[in-house]
């Protein structure tokens, strides 16, 4: 069974700091990676995509992939109370079709 | 670029109906995947269209099937509606493109089954 893990959290850190977000996958065959935000009760909204080892900036936010790790992560810097929302990290294969979820880490950011 | 739309946005069926959800991705988009989100499993993937073509499918029953049509756009049908089927149920549309597969999600139809 292929799998992305997350920690689920709450994971809390004060306004202003940099939350670090961590996700696993095991298929090895995966190419694409991608971050989502979801609001409670809204629908997930992309917020990152990264295809190459390193890392991606855009604005606040860095992902980074280590395909030898099998590791992705979203920093968020100058986190804001905005911020507090669940991160979903997904990866995708090609071939497959699909795009394998984790289950979310719920980040919280405290005023 | 409009974005993915979805229709209804809510429905409230009662056990044993069927219900017929409607999804038209974003222009340019070939590919819909359809996922159904629960508090308890988080997003669990139903299906996936191409070109009219399901190409892939969850571990879902057949009770939960789906089409594409010429236009792309999709539609997903749950028969003998059960109370577990109360769900967000979620489109995503994406270019299919060897790289940069970006996943764009509508705002999803929530489902409540009484």
């Amino acid at each position: 069974q292929k799998e992305v893990e997350q920690n689920s959290g709450p994971l809390s850190v004060p306004e202003g700091a940099i939350a670090s977000l961590n996700c696993t996958y095991s298929d090895r065959g995966s190419q694409s990676f991608f971050w989502y935000r979801q609001y409670s009760g809204k629908s997930p909204e992309l917020i990152m995509s990264i295809y190459s080892n390193g890392d991606k900036e855009d604005g606040r936010f860095t992902a980074q992939l280590n395909k030898a790790s099998q590791y992705v992560s979203l920093l968020i810097r100058d986190s804001q109370p905005s911020d507090s929302a669940t991160y979903l990290c997904a990866a995708y294969t090609s071939g497959t079709y699909k795009y394998i979820f984790g289950t979310g880490t719920r980040l919280k950011v405290l005023a | 670029k409009a974005g993915v739309t979805q229709t209804p946005r809510y429905l409230i069926k009662t056990r044993g109906q069927q219900v017929t959800l409607s999804c038209s991705p974003i222009s340019g988009h070939r590919s819909v995947s359809w996922y159904q989100q629960t508090p308890g499993q988080g997003l669990q993937f139903l299906f996936e269209y191409f070109s009219e073509t399901q190409r892939n499918k969850g571990n879902f029953p057949g009770r939960f099937s789906g089409r594409q049509f010429s236009n792309s756009r999709s539609e997903m049908n749950v028969s003998t509606l059960e109370l577990g089927d109360s769900a967000l149920y979620l489109c995503a549309s994406s270019p299919d493109r060897t790289s940069g597969n970006e996943q764009f999600f509508g705002p999803g139809t929530r489902l409540t089954v009484l």
